[in-house]
């Protein structure tokens, strides 16, 4: 059984602050991985992948991998109150997109 | 290009009552995939298609749940007889590749099925 595993939150930050999602995996054969965003009542939306171990920007986000201890890590930077919805953390190996259950992020301004 | 399409947005329906949701794919996408999401699960993937076949219907949680995709613009999953527990928001989802290069998958807006 394949899983997914990411606190559900809610995690609060207030306003420009830094904010930092977690994900943990169970397969080892699992090759890339993925980030969703998911606004209350509306469907998900990629927002960063990353298939190699160590960090991956792009604008205000960071993707962290870490095969070794199978984990995965979103990093949200000067996080706006538009930002806040859940973040999906997803796993594809062989099989289609896994996903965790999910963490519900709000940022405070 | 008007994106994955799906069909009732809403749906409320007495328990024993069949329900059909009906989902249009981006077209050129070869891979269609069911989701059906809930607090307690979160997102599970039910069934998937390639090429209009069913590859993987695992998910599906019994025999109560069929889909079929008779052509590649158009996909059904029909739920009979629907139960209090089916309840939750199922998605429709196509891809161009197997998950796509990078893993994006194009997703509908869902119909939200309320069994009572």
């Amino acid at each position: 059984q394949k899983e997914v595993e990411q606190n559900s939150g809610p995690l609060s930050v207030p306003e420009g602050a830094i904010a930092s999602l977690n994900c943990t995996y169970s397969d080892r054969g699992s090759q890339s991985f993925f980030w969703y965003r998911q606004y209350s009542g509306k469907s998900p939306e990629l927002i960063m992948f990353i298939y190699s171990n160590g960090d991956k920007e792009d604008g205000r986000f960071t993707a962290q991998l870490n095969k070794a201890s199978q984990y995965v890590s979103l990093l949200i930077r000067d996080s706006q109150p538009s930002d806040s919805a859940t973040y999906l953390c997803a796993v594809k190996g062989n099989t289609p997109l896994v996903f965790g259950k999910g963490t519900r992020l709000s940022v405070i301004a | 290009d008007a994106g994955v399409i799906q069909s009732p947005r809403h749906e409320v329906t007495e328990m024993g009552q069949e329900v059909t949701l009906r989902c249009k794919p981006i077209s050129g996408h070869d891979y269609l995939f069911w989701y059906r999401q809930t607090m307690m699960r979160g997102l599970e993937l039910l069934i998937y298609f390639n090429n209009n076949v069913p590859i993987d219907d695992s998910g599906m949680p019994e025999d109560r749940f069929s889909a079929k995709m008779p052509n590649a613009s158009f996909s059904t999953l029909k739920i009979q007889p629907s139960e209090p527990r089916d309840s939750a928001v199922y998605f429709c989802a196509s891809s161009q590749t197997f998950g796509g290069v990078t893993g994006e998958l194009f997703f509908g807006e869902g119909s939200r099925l309320t069994v009572l």
